[in-house]
């Protein structure tokens, strides 16, 4: 089975910290993605990956930053964490070929940012 | 860059009865692929069905199947013989050109007994 695992399912900060959020899979995926979900906002894409240091800002890319020095990891970087911040952050895999394949969700992290 | 617009926010039918959940996308690409995810409370997105946009004939995946209007840029799914499990959101989502995967703002399904 495919795995991906994201590294906390809960998750508590401070305003201002640096967050890590780690993401990794074994499938030797080359597309990773990161997304936050809020209620009535559905999963709004915020960096996507198609490959080993290549990164792509999605629709909400502001505040965030991404890390992809292996291809199994795809890290979500919250360089001073905020409020607005809050929310369920889910990573995502999939092979390549313009989403021929379906893409494989992580459990999810809840952020609270406090 | 695409847009995936599902238009109910929630809905709620009886066990046993058949549903329909609407999802309209806009796109200027003519290859693509189109899918439903499911959400239960579990949080675990699952894949539910696919599309392939230059495929005519509507994907089917046991009870579920989807209506595919490409003309329209229109992407139902209908669950037939709808069970208490298939209570959860429902995401429809879209995948072409160089913008990755776009996701719907998501529909709660409740099924009733």
């Amino acid at each position: 089975d495919v795995k991906v695992t994201q590294s906390s399912r809960y998750l508590v900060k401070r305003t201002g910290e640096k967050v890590f959020l780690e993401c990794v899979q074994d499938m030797d995926h080359e597309n990773m993605f990161w997304y936050r979900q809020d209620p009535g906002l559905g999963l709004r894409l915020i960096y996507f990956s198609y490959d080993v240091k290549m990164k792509e800002k999605g629709d909400i890319p502001e505040g965030y930053s991404v890390s992809r020095e292996k291809k199994e990891r795809f890290s979500l970087i919250l360089e001073s964490a905020s409020t607005n911040q809050t929310s369920m952050y889910l990573c995502a895999s999939s092979l390549p070929g313009q989403g021929s394949t379906e893409a494989f969700f992580g459990q999810g992290t809840r952020l609270t940012v406090v | 860059a695409q847009t995936v617009t599902q238009s109910q926010p929630e809905m709620s039918v009886q066990e046993a009865e058949t549903v329909t959940l609407s999802c309209t996308y806009d796109t200027s690409e003519s290859n693509y692929y189109l899918f439903w995810y499911k959400q239960p409370p579990s949080r675990q997105m699952i894949l539910v069905i696919r599309q392939e946009a230059y495929k005519q004939q509507n994907a089917t995946e046991n009870r579920f199947s989807v209506n595919f209007q490409k003309a329209a840029k229109s992407f139902s799914l209908k669950i037939s013989d709808s069970q208490l499990g298939d209570t959860a959101m429902y995401f429809c989502a879209f995948f072409g050109g160089a913008d990755g995967l776009t996701f719907g703002k998501g529909t709660h399904l409740i099924i009733q007994p």
